[in-house]
């Protein structure tokens, strides 16, 4: 299968500041991307879906303001969490989909802590 | 508004007995059914995928059923082992290709050897 690379793995921070995740997709075009979030022994629940070159679609009672989308290329999308607060820490994963192929391809995940 | 209910919510059976693990889906009009495995503060791995016009799946150990009318699909794993220890995710895609997946809560599956 398609392989999906997340970065940083695992990071912790100050309540306040703001954190960047990117989401790669390494060896096919993406042309849409879903950030899910997983509070711990939960199911995922999707955040947004991004499409490449377009604004992201949020789900219902996600804040678009504090968890801003990017999905600059076909390979790259990046969700930035600013102001992050300890409600925040979560497990975020994301799945890209490549245009004529119905599988997602999930990400390894990134583990946020926030002190 | 698509749910989809797994259950068990958690299972434990010995070392060689076969699995059965359900999951239920509200809104017939699914696209395709993925069954996932997550171990403990990993991502998902993908183990089968089976298109809305297919009955089944399978993949060595593993048997995915689809009753679409029924709203139901059962993931099967033969001769379970205690690698075969995670939690367990059905997802569905509800009307076309390239729309969201919605989640069960899991079945957390223990193989004791």
């Amino acid at each position: 299968g398609a392989v999906v690379s997340q970065h940083p793995s695992r990071v912790i921070c100050k309540s306040g500041t703001s954190v960047k995740i990117e989401c790669r997709s390494l060896d096919f075009q993406a042309t849409t991307m879903f950030w899910y979030r997983q509070f711990p022994k939960q199911s995922l629940m999707l955040m947004a879906t991004s499409n490449e070159g377009s604004k992201a679609t949020y789900e219902q009672g996600v804040e678009k303001d504090k968890f801003l989308i990017n999905h600059a290329s076909l390979t790259l999308s990046t969700l930035t969490v600013t102001s992050a607060h300890p409600e925040d820490s979560s497990f975020y994963i994301c799945s890209s989909l490549a245009g004529g192929v119905d599988e997602q391809f999930f990400g390894p995940g990134t583990r946020l802590t926030v002190l | 508004k698509q749910e989809v209910t797994q259950i068990p919510a958690a299972l434990s059976v010995p070392e060689g007995e076969n699995l059965v693990l359900n999951c239920s889906f509200t809104d017939s009009a699914i696209y395709n059914l993925q069954w996932f495995r997550q171990d403990p503060g990993k991502g998902l791995t993908s183990l089968l995928l089976i298109q809305s016009s297919q009955r089944e799946q399978t993949s060595g150990r593993l048997n995915a059923s689809l009753d679409k009318s029924s709203g139901r699909s059962t993931l099967y794993i033969a001769a379970s082992q205690p690698g075969d220890s995670a939690t367990y995710l059905c997802a569905v895609t509800t009307g076309a290709a390239g729309n969201k997946l919605t989640f069960g809560g899991g079945t957390r599956v223990l193989v004791k050897p």
